[in-house]
């Protein structure tokens, strides 16, 4: 079983739509860290928790340590929105990052 | 402007060869790491360093070497030892905290290696 767990794998959506993406963990963890990839593959940052919940934008990232369970929210869905959504932590103690799979999501217009 | 360059982004080798992969950052950030991508499955690490001329192994070092002589370079080395190096490679850094590097990661935009 992978330390870390996402679902669902692929997801497509209707512009508009309210979009949740789901990661599970099984290690203690420092952090946790909510990824977007492109189809170029580059890498961008969107949140880093350790708790509670963070807002950017349209993004809503929440994390509940004690379920070791974390969302990534997307408001009013937008085509551009479309990219693979990656959940990463760092293991308590640890150096680098454990990734997940990762999400695609599709949004269509 | 701030950030993380690799290069190549398309990378060919033929079987058997050694290739390093560049990766140079301007964010005065203390730690860089390498990971590997291949289709499926989570992002790896490969390599980190938290400062220079010091690196530790990752979880899939076997097959690869790196070097930090540089505060900004952080280069790979794909030996041939390394049974399977086609796949797409992703250098990143942080700022390092208290003797840990707890902060965000910033990504390069990767090198996709091909080994013909």
């Amino acid at each position: 079983k992978n330390e870390v767990e996402q679902s669902p794998q692929n997801l497509t959506a209707q512009e508009g739509e309210f979009i949740t993406i789901n990661c599970s963990y099984s290690v203690g963890i420092s952090a946790l860290h909510w990824l977007q990839q492109h189809p170029g593959g580059g890498i961008v940052s969107l949140f880093m928790l350790s708790s509670g919940k963070k807002k950017h934008g349209r993004l809503i990232a929440t994390i509940n340590i004690q379920e070791k369970h974390s969302s990534l929210h997307i408001t009013a869905s937008h085509p551009r929105d479309s990219a693979v959504y990656i959940c990463a932590v760092r293991r308590g103690g640890a150096d680098g990052l454990t990734f997940g799979k990762g999400t695609h999501l599709i949004i269509q217009p | 402007d701030g950030g993380i360059t690799q290069s190549p982004k398309y990378l060919f080798r033929k079987e058997g060869q050694n290739v390093t992969l560049s990766c140079e950052q301007n964010l005065n950030h203390d730690a860089m790491y390498w990971y590997r991508q291949d289709p499926g499955q989570g992002l790896r690490l490969i390599y980190y360093s938290q400062i220079v001329n010091d690196f530790q192994k990752g979880d899939i070092a076997e097959g690869y070497s790196v070097s930090r002589e540089k505060k900004e370079s952080f280069p790979l080395t794909v030996t041939s030892a390394q049974k399977n190096p086609t796949a797409f490679y992703l250098c990143a850094s942080s700022i390092e905290t208290s003797g840990r590097a707890r902060d965000e990661q910033f990504f390069g935009p990767g090198t996709r290696l091909t080994v013909l």
